[in-house]
């Protein structure tokens, strides 16, 4: 069926430099896309959302990108810390449909 | 304020037993949502109350599963003759109200044995 998919397990950054996570989705129909953090042993934490009417939206030190010609979702996090490894995923939304729909997630270490 | 809180943490159970899995939505908040993570997985939904009213069931995946929101605040997610399938971490989360952002409890481990 249609889901959300990330094209990279893993990633790592050495600290102060900017991370690109990626995302891409399949279903043309969602029109709400969400950045989620997820620290070990613990619930997801929300980072920044979207809506298909938007391309771009920045929040503190991070922006994501939504390129809905490709269906592809990109969360930026700039000049990276320490506290920012965790793993992060893209989830959407379908209007009418109020569950979310994950991806499987992107681990992202910061090298000190 | 406090956020969403779930419990008990952790739980094992003996394959065959059945589990009851508490969620404490954030106060005021009209919509609960259960997710099931399985490790190295993203969260995937189960069940969606707006209030006390049970909107959605369509990703519990068996009728082994049952939740109930009673009184359109804490809610109990049930899971009967437990198998090693079910273990998993299970995720509630709480909004005001539709199109608002979803706040995440810190999930009950589940181990069955």
């Amino acid at each position: 069926g249609e889901s959300v998919g990330l094209h990279l397990p893993t990633l790592s950054v050495q600290e102060g430099d900017n991370s690109i996570i990626n995302c891409a989705y399949s279903n043309s129909a969602s029109d709400y896309f969400i950045w989620y953090k997820q620290e070990s042993g613990k619930g997801p934490q929300f980072i920044i959302d979207i809506r298909s009417n938007m391309d771009k939206r920045q929040g503190q030190r991070v922006t994501v990108l939504l390129n809905k010609t490709v269906k592809h979702l990109s969360l930026q996090i700039a000049a990276t810390q320490p506290g920012d490894s965790a793993v992060y995923f893209c989830a959407e939304k379908m209007g009418g449909n109020e569950k979310l729909t994950f991806g499987t997630g992107t681990r992202l270490t910061i090298i000190p | 304020g406090a956020g969403v809180s779930q419990s008990p943490r952790y739980k094992v159970a003996k394959r065959g037993q059945d589990v009851a899995l508490r969620c404490d939505p954030i106060s005021g908040h009209v919509s609960l949502f259960w997710y099931q993570q399985a490790l190295g997985q993203g969260p995937e939904f189960l069940t969606y109350f707006q209030n006390e009213a049970q909107l959605d069931k369509s990703g519990l995946p068996s009728d082994r599963f049952f939740a109930e929101r009673p009184e359109g605040s804490v809610s109990t997610l049930k899971i009967q003759r437990t198998q090693q399938e079910d273990s998993a971490v299970y995720l509630c989360a709480s909004r005001v109200d539709r199109d608002t952002e979803q706040f995440f409890g810190p999930g009950t481990r589940l181990t069955v044995l």
